[in-house]
């Protein structure tokens, strides 16, 4: 969607290193979301946050973080600690805590180990 | 814990027939999204469903919501190569109050032969 940014588009990774990726939207939505895909598989939830300067593990959140310092921005790093991190990262957001709001993405991050 | 099953995971088609996907929850919902993601893209808001026994639709494609709100279905009429990506249902975790968060089924991937 034109209002989530995520870069970059394609990122590699050496050992040991730690790597950020960035999402940043300007739809004035208060919650974001990070998502990780594995080929053929669905999306299971990472991070999430409702609301700047506060965020909650997701499902697998092993080996990342997150951080929400501003309402547009929310940052995810890879860190060292996820040993398998090649997959496809998808950001995004939605408009705020309700039950009933859909989730808009960006057009994601394709992570791959040097 | 709370499970969400999408059927077929893969589904190949003649262009000009039909196909449906189905997504079957082991507990009551409030509400079911749907989602497409193109062969590369990111997953796309198409619709949301509330209200037990609901219909709707959006030209070729018909979403309904089960009776009992355990199950739903994306029909999609004489099937065009522009349909072809993975759909995917996501339905709200059961428990998580206002969150936002949204559990994504596997999708069924629909491949169209022209």
């Amino acid at each position: 969607d034109g209002g989530i940014t995520q870069s970059p588009k394609y990122l590699f990774r050496k050992e040991g290193q730690n790597v950020t990726l960035s999402c940043e939207q300007n739809l004035n939505h208060d919650a974001m979301y990070w998502y990780r895909q594995d080929p053929g598989q669905g999306l299971r939830l990472i991070y999430y946050s409702q609301i700047v300067n506060d965020f909650q593990k997701g499902d697998i959140a092993e080996g990342y973080s997150v951080s929400r310092e501003k309402k547009e921005s929310f940052p995810l790093t890879v860190t060292s600690a996820q040993k398998n991190p090649t997959a496809f990262y998808l950001c995004a957001s939605s408009v705020g805590r309700s039950r009933n709001q859909p989730q808009h993405f960006g057009d994601g991050t394709r992570l791959s180990i040097l | 814990g709370q499970q969400v099953m999408q059927i077929p995971q893969y589904q190949h088609v003649q262009e000009g027939e039909d196909f449906t996907t189905y997504c079957n929850s082991s507990t009551t919902l409030s509400n079911i999204q749907w989602y497409k993601q193109r062969p590369g893209g990111h997953p796309v808001f198409l619709i949301q469903l509330v209200k037990s026994g609901e219909v709707k639709k959006q030209k070729r494609l018909t979403f309904q919501f089960g009776e009992a709100k355990k199950n739903s279905s994306l029909h999609i009429t004489a099937t065009q190569t522009t349909d072809v990506g993975t759909y995917f249902c996501a339905v709200p975790p059961q428990g998580s109050g206002n969150t936002g968060k949204l559990i994504f089924g596997q999708g069924t991937t629909l491949q169209v032969k022209p």
